[in-house]
């Protein structure tokens, strides 16, 4: 059983909808991310949280809104996407993001279709 | 910056047989990390080794080894007896060493499928 549980696993919506994807880590981990998954791309860092503060917002269109309560819980709010905002969404997790060599945990991802 | 770069977007093994995936990485720092994660069709990324570049000794799990070449900034994975259950997508990964780095952050590349025969 994965330390890092995402829901819902799988999601359809709307251009016009709005929608939360959810991510919450067992691991006592401080640093929470949220990553994207296009098919034939790298993963692209989308949100790094820190001790529930945001350290990095990789040039993420605003209609991607990440909300991270306390070091455990990490949402990220969608709301007027686009069909190539599709893909899988990963939330991760590490003890902390500045420690050096810290492995990253992910969850099971979100598979997102937009239409 | 830095960059990982898998040149096989797919490969195939027969079950039991070895099979090596590629992995090269561009950097200029002297110090940092090598992952290499598997993602099977659940979807759920998992580490599967991990290799500091302090360290000439290549890493080791159980059928999963890695040929960490520092000079050539080359970093393999070789999976010895491989079961149906390998078959996924791995992708190799980089992170600076260097502590309180605000670019602190983990860099895939785009990853290889594996295929496993029966």
């Amino acid at each position: 059983e994965t330390g890092v549980t995402q829901t819902p696993r799988h999601l359809v919506m709307g251009m016009t909808n709005k929608k939360s994807l959810k991510c919450e880590q067992h691991l006592g981990h401080n640093a929470m991310y949220w990553y994207k998954q296009s098919a034939k791309k790298p993963l692209e860092l989308m949100f790094v949280y820190n001790f529930k503060e945001q350290t990095e917002n990789n040039s993420v269109p605003s209609r991607f809104s990440p909300e991270c309560p306390n070091s455990s819980h990490l949402f990220l709010h969608l709301h007027t996407l686009q069909p190539e905002d599709s893909a899988l969404y990963l939330c991760a997790s590490s003890q902390e993001v500045w420690t050096a060599g810290n492995t990253i945990y992910f969850g099971e991802g979100s598979w997102l279709t937009v239409v | 910056a830095q960059t990982v770069t898998q040149s096989q977007p797919e490969m195939s093994v027969q079950e039991a047989e070895t099979v090596t995936l590629s992995c090269t990485y561009d950097t200029s720092e002297s110090d940092y990390y090598l992952f290499w994660y598997k993602q099977p069709p659940s979807r759920q990324m998992i580490l599967v080794i991990r290799q500091e570049a302090y360290k000439q000794q290549n890493a080791t799990e159980n059928r999963f080894s890695v040929n960490f070449q520092k000079a050539a900034k080359s970093f393999s994975l070789k999976i010895s007896d491989s079961q149906l259950g390998d078959a996924a997508m791995y992708f190799c990964a980089y992170r600076s060493a260097y502590v309180m780095n605000r670019d602190d952050k983990i860099i895939f590349g785009k990853g290889t499928r594996l295929h496993i025969l029966p």
